[in-house]
């Protein structure tokens, strides 16, 4: 079965770094998404995004955090200042049309030191 | 604003029972999808319904859109079933998910 794909599987960084989480969505969707899971918490929408551009975003989801889609199969969720709250399990996700099953990634473990 | 609220939070059972897990949501929805989360932390997506019931081998969901209710129900259980379920809901014409905070179901042989 087709899959979603994140890397990297972990990431540590420094308070105030930059970083990009990767995604690579299945080929033919359309429909992308990026979640996150802080520790022990429930799994959170952050922005969902469409014909290049983001069709809805959370609260959460501030001037912080950006969404990309450089190359036609790469799907970026960036970072630019992390804070310690930024630490959770980032999670891709992808469909062929909204409202339709979604396909996770396995997730991306960040951790802001 | 969506509450998606699930019981029980923890789940123990001995291989072979049929197990149920229930979910419950606070205002009308397009779907209710259920996910699967292994310790690893990777998300498979179980079922996505609107009505009725849908069964996958030894997995059946069931809903009550009238009641705001689901069910998960895993019949002959075996410890691979082991993991966290976690019910999610989308309102209107997208996958914006509302998740709830998951069970963990061990299965004892």
């Amino acid at each position: 079965e087709p899959e979603v794909t994140q890397t990297p599987s972990h990431q540590v960084t420094q308070m105030g770094q930059e970083v990009i989480l990767r995604c690579v969505p299945i080929s033919n969707h359309l429909y992308f998404y990026w979640y996150r899971q802080i520790l022990g918490q429930k799994v959170e929408f952050l922005v969902s995004f469409y014909n290049n551009e983001i069709s809805e975003k959370s609260e959460i989801f501030d001037d912080q955090f950006s969404v990309e889609r450089p190359d036609g199969s790469n799907f970026t969720l960036k970072i630019r200042s992390t804070k310690l709250e930024d630490s959770a399990m980032y999670f891709c996700a992808s469909n062929l049309d909204r409202g339709e099953k979604l396909f996770f990634g396995s997730g991306t473990q960040l951790s802001v030191l | 604003k969506n509450e998606v609220e699930q019981s029980p939070q923890n789940l123990t059972a001995q291989e072979g029972e049929f197990i149920t897990i229930n979910c419950s949501y606070s205002v009308g929805i397009s779907a209710l999808h259920w996910l699967q989360q292994h310790p690893g932390g990777g998300i498979v997506s179980l079922f996505m319904l609107s009505s009725g019931k849908k069964k996958h081998g030894r997995l059946i969901a069931t809903i009550n859109i009238q009641e705001k209710h689901s069910s998960l129900h895993i019949t002959a259980s075996h410890p691979r079933d082991s993991a966290v379920y976690i019910c999610a809901a989308s309102t209107g014409a997208n996958s914006k998910l509302t998740f709830g905070k998951g069970i963990t179901l061990s299965v004892r042989p």
